[in-house]
């Protein structure tokens, strides 16, 4: 399968936006979507169709995508934002149908 | 309100065949476009997709286990079964159920997920 890379750690301040990237050959295909994950629970969605929050996620978070590239920002993090953050997308590459991004460790200072 | 959840055995030895099930409510696998995956995380690393099955039956495998596993429904009960075979240490993880999401042609997603079954694999 294709991969979905991204940076394995990220820390903001309280209060200060942080970027959080994922890279991949499927993105220039499909749309990106975004999980959170706190330990111990399952994934949340809080971003879909690039730019797309689910009910009840805050609009502090958003997306965007361009060529192989997508982003999910938080602007004005807050102390329940530190999480485990995820990109996903179907494949493209023709093997797997969906694949996950390597995960992204943000931790809020 | 859409539910998931995931059963199965905590721990499995060696070898054996892992038979998990996934229990949902608030929507039918016999609605066009629907489809339930399986997904799991070894502790400590990141999800992998698993398989997938849709409302008229089509599935689909990651590449590297395809040869191990197998999905099925059975939209009487409201479930999604995976059955993973000759398991090995190396498949100790949560294993997750999600339901997809579709926006448009192009937007995939996982909407809801169960809350996890953690298996473990040992002698």
């Amino acid at each position: 399968s294709s991969e979905l890379t991204q940076d394995p750690a990220v820390s903001v301040a309280l209060g200060q936006t942080v970027r959080i990237i994922c890279q991949g050959d499927s993105l220039r295909n499909y749309y990106v979507s975004w999980y959170q994950q706190k330990p111990g629970q399952a994934p949340v969605l809080v971003i879909y169709s690039k730019n797309k929050r689910p009910s009840g996620i805050p609009d502090r978070f958003s997306g965007s995508s361009s060529g192989n590239t997508a982003s999910l920002t938080i602007i004005g993090a807050q102390a329940e934002d530190e999480a485990d953050y995820y990109c996903n997308s179907r494949d493209s590459s023709g093997n797997d149908l969906y694949v996950f991004g390597t995960g992204t460790k943000v931790t809020v200072l | 309100q859409v539910t998931l959840r995931e059963s199965g055995p905590a721990l499995v030895k060696p070898t054996q065949t892992l038979t998990l099930t996934c229990t949902f409510s608030g929507f039918s696998l016999t609605t066009s476009g629907m489809c339930v995956s399986w997904i799991r995380q070894p502790p400590g690393k990141a999800l992998e997709w698993l398989a997938l099955i849709d409302w008229d039956d089509d599935k689909y495998y990651n590449t590297s286990l395809k040869p191990r596993l197998t999905i099925s429904k059975d939209t009487s009960k409201n479930q999604v079964v995976l059955t993973m075979t000759n398991i090995d240490p190396v498949d100790t993880a949560t294993y997750y159920c999600a339901r997809i999401g579709i926006d448009g042609s192009s937007s995939f997603y996982f909407d809801y997920w169960g809350q996890g079954t953690v298996v473990t694999v040992s002698s």
